[in-house]
């Protein structure tokens, strides 16, 4: 039984199409983070919920819009999508803040 | 701002060999730090973390990670390597301007050879 499952798994799409990449996890943790990994394995954090409440909210284009129908959920949602949003997001689960971090599979975005 | 660094962007040691990964990191306070292993094709998985206590921390398939206040380093260790290590490993340390938010390194690939 997946810990945290994203979906889809792979997604290739045009530019300018709008997409979103659900996040589901089943650990009962209370905070949830996206992360984005680009194509030379940096790992760099976007959002997190807290209890379906945002708190942390980088510098991101607000093309991409979060979020979290409730704690077991995080959704991403992207609009006018470009060649640089190519890459693998990932979506994670802890329940300290900050502790022990899962991460679900990853979901490989390419734009063409 | 606090940050971690990976000096080694790969680390090639032979089977059965003692390996090591570094990690330095700066940090104004108490570290938190962790180490995470990728597999190909794969999300990252939690190996350690270091918050308070023992310097040495010991973490999944048999890992090891070895605090150093005054080096500000946290190198990850196994004193046997395993073809089946090979893989990228992530140092990470808590952002203290906020609680929840945890910065990864650039990553160092290990690379086990038989």
């Amino acid at each position: 039984d997946t810990a945290v499952s994203q979906t889809p798994k792979y997604l290739v799409t045009q530019m300018g199409n709008d997409k979103s990449i659900k996040c589901e996890q089943n650990l009962g943790h209370d905070t949830m983070y996206w992360y984005k990994q680009d194509s030379k394995k940096f790992l760099k954090i976007m959002f997190s919920y807290n209890n379906k409440e945002l708190i942390i909210n980088e510098t991101v284009p607000n093309r991409f819009s979060p979020k979290s129908p409730d704690k077991a959920h995080l959704n991403l949602h992207i609009n006018s999508l470009e060649l640089g949003d190519s890459a693998v997001y990932f979506c994670a689960s802890s329940q300290d803040m900050p502790g022990e971090l899962f991460f679900g599979e990853g979901s490989r975005l390419t734009v063409l | 701002a606090q940050s971690v660094a990976q000096p080694e962007d790969q680390v090639n040691v032979a089977e059965g060999n003692p390996l090591t990964v570094k990690c330095t990191y700066s940090v104004s306070g108490n570290p938190y730090l962790f180490w995470y292993v990728q597999y190909p094709n794969r999300g990252l998985q939690f190996l350690l973390k270091y918050i308070t206590g023992d310097n040495l921390v010991k973490g999944s398939y048999g890992f090891e990670a070895e605090f150093n206040k005054s080096q500000t380093s946290f190198h990850l260790k196994k004193p046997s390597a395993l073809v089946s290590d090979s893989a990228l490993y992530f140092c990470a340390v808590r952002d203290y301007s906020s609680a929840s938010k945890i910065i990864f390194g650039s990553g160092t690939r290990l690379s086990i050879r038989p």
